[in-house]
């Protein structure tokens, strides 16, 4: 399976900033994902990220407010931008590999903005 | 749409205990099914998951779930509780090429 990684793991931003989110995967991957996690909530696809193409967003989030950039096909960055305090959330970077769409996710960045 | 259901938000077993966590699906093809833990504090963590074939399928950590495809559920179970599975418990379907979770079932074990 994929190892992930994510930095940073946690971090705690004033609002109005921007914090970028970095995932390396230590093989090559065709699908990435970013995924929310709001405290106390189940995980919420934020968008899936292809290499050479534009990432798809899921209805209800958008491209200024969380940019992504995929340059090649073991790393990507999910930035989220003008932070408020409803951004507080874990952001899991996932991937999709081997046999039948198994998803692996990585540890996840703990977001607390104030 | 595919969707997840956890019926339980909160489950309490006794250490040593067995332990069944429910989920039920809604896709109309066969779907593609996974348990993932989260343990406080960390990422999600795959236990198992089923494809096709045998229904019973074996997951790490002694886990297992059986695929009932007449009820539409996908439930996991383990025989004999341990302190360290205390953690949630997320069931997922991939439908239109997304993974879709359920709301998660939180784990407490008591000594």
């Amino acid at each position: 399976s994929a190892v992930i990684s994510q930095k940073p793991s946690r971090d705690i931003c004033q609002r109005g900033t921007s914090l970028t989110i970095q995932c390396q995967v230590d093989s090559q991957v065709t699908m990435m994902f970013w995924y929310r996690q709001q405290p106390g909530q189940s995980l919420t696809l934020i968008a899936t990220a292809n290499q050479g193409s534009e990432a798809t967003y899921e209805s209800g989030f958008v491209i200024d407010k969380f940019p992504i950039s995929r340059p090649n096909l073991t790393f990507s960055t999910l930035t989220v931008s003008n932070m408020s305090p409803e951004d507080s959330s874990i952001y899991l970077c996932s991937v999709r590999q081997g046999v039948g769409e198994t998803q692996y996710f990585g540890p996840g960045t703990r977001l607390l903005v104030l | 749409a595919q969707s997840v259901t956890q019926p339980d938000i909160h489950i309490t077993v006794s250490e040593g205990a067995s332990l069944e966590l429910r989920c039920n699906y809604s896709y109309g093809a066969t779907p593609y099914l996974f348990w993932y833990v989260q343990s406080p504090g960390q990422g999600l963590q795959l236990l198992l998951k089923y494809f096709s074939g045998d229904t019973l399928v074996q997951g790490i950590k002694g886990f297992e779930a059986e695929f009932k495809r007449s009820q539409s559920s996908f439930n996991l179970r383990k025989p004999s509780v341990h302190w360290s599975d205390a953690a949630e418990y997320f069931c997922a379907v991939v439908g239109g090429n997304k993974l879709v979770f359920g709301a998660g079932t939180i784990l407490r074990v008591k000594s």
